[in-house]
């Protein structure tokens, strides 16, 4: 079975342009989460999807932030425009319904100079 | 407020030694716990989880952990480090969120392993 995949693993942008990250789920997971860690510090929940459904986005810093999962399959995460302080790595998980258990993919390494 | 405290930022340990990771959480319902693992270059691995309940789960690695409830915490423990141990180490709380769970991180703890 494979894990969480998650594209590209490191991205390196200016300030101000625009950056998508996709995460892939283990197939079957209807939840999928988007986590952050900014320098060196605790991974934070960004947001929950149930299927192709927002369950929970709060932990989404502002609206320079666009999380999508068009089908219930795959999820992106728009980032536009990116300032410094989005730099960080970005994680997503999934889990069958009804556990607490999440699988994380590798994360995508985002620097924002 | 739920919230995870790892109080090592760094530990340093003899290849060999024993090893204890130390967590503690704030959570108002019986917590769902978690530690993961990542190592350099690598996403995060589930070691262990607690759900309910024996209260000293046994994870991959030869790792265990001890839920102690009158001390809110969750202690990561290994009885003889190897050099492949050294990673960054994550003591997480799921939290019910509209009847699903997120996770709440502490900071982590930084492990290197000397020869």
């Amino acid at each position: 079975e494979a894990g969480v995949t998650q594209f590209p693993s490191h991205s390196v942008i200016e300030k101000g342009q625009t950056v998508t990250l996709r995460c892939d789920p283990i197939s079957g997971h209807d939840n999928l989460y988007w986590y952050r860690r900014v320098m060196g510090k605790e991974i934070k929940f960004l947001l929950h999807f149930v299927k192709e459904s927002k369950q929970d986005e709060s932990g989404m810093p502002n609206n320079r932030f666009l999380a999508e999962r068009t089908g219930g399959t795959y999820s992106t995460l728009k980032v536009q425009p990116a300032e410094l302080e989005d730099s960080g790595v970005y994680f997503c998980a999934s889990s069958q319904a009804d556990t607490p258990k999440q699988y994380f993919g590798p994360g995508t390494r985002l620097t924002v100079t | 407020a739920q919230s995870v405290t790892q109080p090592d930022i760094h530990i340093t340990v003899s290849e060999g030694a024993s090893l204890e990771l130390r967590c503690n959480y704030s959570y108002g319902a019986t917590p769902y716990l978690f530690w993961y693992v990542q190592s350099p270059g690598q996403g995060l691995q589930l070691l262990l989880k607690y759900f309910s309940g024996d209260t000293l789960v046994q994870g991959i690695k030869g790792f265990e952990a001890e839920f102690k409830r009158s001390q809110s915490s969750f202690n990561l423990r290994k009885p003889s480090v190897h050099w492949s141990d050294a990673a960054e180490y994550f003591c997480a709380v799921g939290a019910v969120s509209g009847g699903y769970n997120k996770l709440i991180f502490g900071a982590g703890t930084r492990l290197a392993v000397h020869p």
